[in-house]
């Protein structure tokens, strides 16, 4: 079966403060995609990144990066210096590799709360 | 560019009424549809998908329905509501090919009375 787990339900951090989000997941595909979204309390969900299971590079767009490791199945984010603006729920999910439903499995979320 | 719309932003309705919670995509064509329920403080769940017109795939059985009439319009529908109903439904939409992003609304806050 396939699952997404995101062990931190709340983390809070000082403005400046590096934080890492945590997701490890669990597929019998050999072809999936990983993603993460944020959620602001505005609501919406805003897509960051997507990453397919032959691409281990890790990422970096500004201040955020991304650490995929197929050896431990994780899929972690780092926010480096983080701001208020931050402030979010944040769900990594998985996809299946094959078909074209592109139905996505969520993790539980992590809310990020970062205090000026 | 591609833009999805959802409403209304809030419904409050009583137990026992009837639902419609609609959701358009425009700036494509043939897209992946999505309805998510999120209840409060947790994940999301996928309620209902669809690859086109008058295809309808339900992931949990639950007194909800969904529709497609046309290719860019999606419909959230219940002919009873429960209790258990209320959260924050979430539309989204994907390019036809699998494994795209998907591109959420601004979600429906839905309270029962």
């Amino acid at each position: 079966a396939q699952k997404v787990t995101q062990a931190q339900t709340e983390i809070s951090v000082v403005e400046k403060e590096d934080v890492t989000l945590d997701c490890v997941y669990e597929t019998r595909d050999t072809t999936y995609y990983l993603f993460w979204y944020k959620q602001p309390p505005s609501g919406e969900l805003v897509f960051l990144i997507r990453r397919n299971s032959f691409d281990e590079q890790n990422e970096i767009s500004g201040r955020y990066s991304w650490n995929f490791q197929k050896s431990t199945s994780s899929f972690n984010f780092t926010i480096t210096a983080s701001q208020v603006v931050d402030s979010a729920v944040y769900f990594c999910a998985l996809s299946h590799g094959s078909g074209n439903t592109g139905k996505l499995i969520f993790g539980q979320g992590t809310t990020l709360q970062v205090k000026p | 560019s591609q833009t999805i719309h959802q409403w209304p932003a809030t419904l409050v309705q009583p137990v026992g009424s009837p639902l419609s919670l609609e959701c358009t995509v425009e700036g494509t064509s043939n897209p992946n549809l999505y309805w998510y329920r999120q209840a409060a403080g947790r994940g999301l769940q996928l309620l209902f998908y669809s690859v086109g017109i008058g295809q309808i795939s339900s992931e949990v059985p639950q007194n909800l329905s969904a529709s497609r009439p046309q290719d860019r319009q999606f419909i959230l529908s219940s002919k009873k509501l429960l209790l258990s109903d209320s959260g924050f439904y979430l539309c989204a939409w994907s390019r036809e090919s699998g494994n795209q992003p998907q591109h959420f609304g601004d979600g429906t806050r839905l309270s029962i009375l």
